[in-house]
């Protein structure tokens, strides 16, 4: 099946910054589609936060950014805050599925 | 206001079948597809499929070809997701979306992010 690869977890202090990688394979990021990435709090509905992998939608800070190359992608949050602690996936189009994979998610943690 | 409000939970038991409904609105139903996503407990997203809201066609991944059936009724405004053949893996939340497509800069790769989405709504399978 095919999956994006994210790490479980990721952590850093208030102000500092993070990274969360998204490693796909040669029907999906390595083909060329984009990357989008979501935050998710449970229970709560998915807010998009990046879209065509560097793009931010309104009302997104600029403390988030979204970059992708080769098979991989990453997610950069700078400035931490507090309010940042919950799940990020990111997603992608899957020529194979013909349809979206997305990742496992990672879990920020702000210390 | 533009939102999509799905219905409640939902407790079934194996072998039976749950619809899940998910009410648009804010925006004109039928110009955009609706896709529906799931999360099983401690799993990650998964696509089922996708229907135009326009004219009723419909895509399904392979994993859920025969049991799943997307429909909608544009008069209300609302979106369907039919699974049949329940078992406890089906035990997840399942969320609607609502995709926004495009090229990418070359012209050559379609795709599509969800800029809306549904609460979510809660199947649990058990006997």
């Amino acid at each position: 099946q095919s999956v994006l690869t994210q790490p479980p977890s990721v952590s850093g202090a208030p102000g500092q910054r993070v990274t969360i990688s998204c490693t796909g394979s040669s029907s999906n990021i390595g083909a060329g589609y984009d990357v989008q990435w979501y935050q998710h709090l449970p229970g709560t509905a998915p807010k998009l936060l990046i879209y065509a992998n560097s793009n931010r939608p309104s009302g997104v800070p600029d403390r988030f950014s979204g970059s992708k190359s080769g098979t991989s992608a990453s997610l950069a949050i700078t400035g931490l805050q507090a309010e940042d602690e919950t799940d990020y996936y990111c997603q992608s189009y899957d020529s194979s599925l013909s349809g979206s994979v997305f990742g496992r998610g990672t879990k920020l943690t702000v210390l | 206001q533009v939102q999509l409000v799905q219905s409640g939970a939902e407790v079934k038991k194996p072998g039976a079948s749950v619809k899940v409904s998910c009410k648009a609105s804010g925006y004109t139903f039928t110009t955009y597809a609706m896709h529906w996503v799931r999360q099983a407990p401690g799993q990650r997203l998964e696509w089922m499929g996708w229907i135009n809201a326009g004219n009723g066609n419909t895509k399904y991944s392979q994993r859920f070809q025969g049991r799943l059936t997307i429909t909608r009724d544009t008069s209300a405004s609302t979106a369907y997701m039919e699974l049949s053949s329940l078992t406890s893996e089906d035990t997840a939340v399942y969320y609607c979306a609502r995709p926004r497509n495009y090229y990418d800069s070359s012209g050559s790769y379609f795709n599509w992010y969800f800029d809306l989405w549904g609460r979510g709504t809660l199947v649990t399978v058990a006997s």
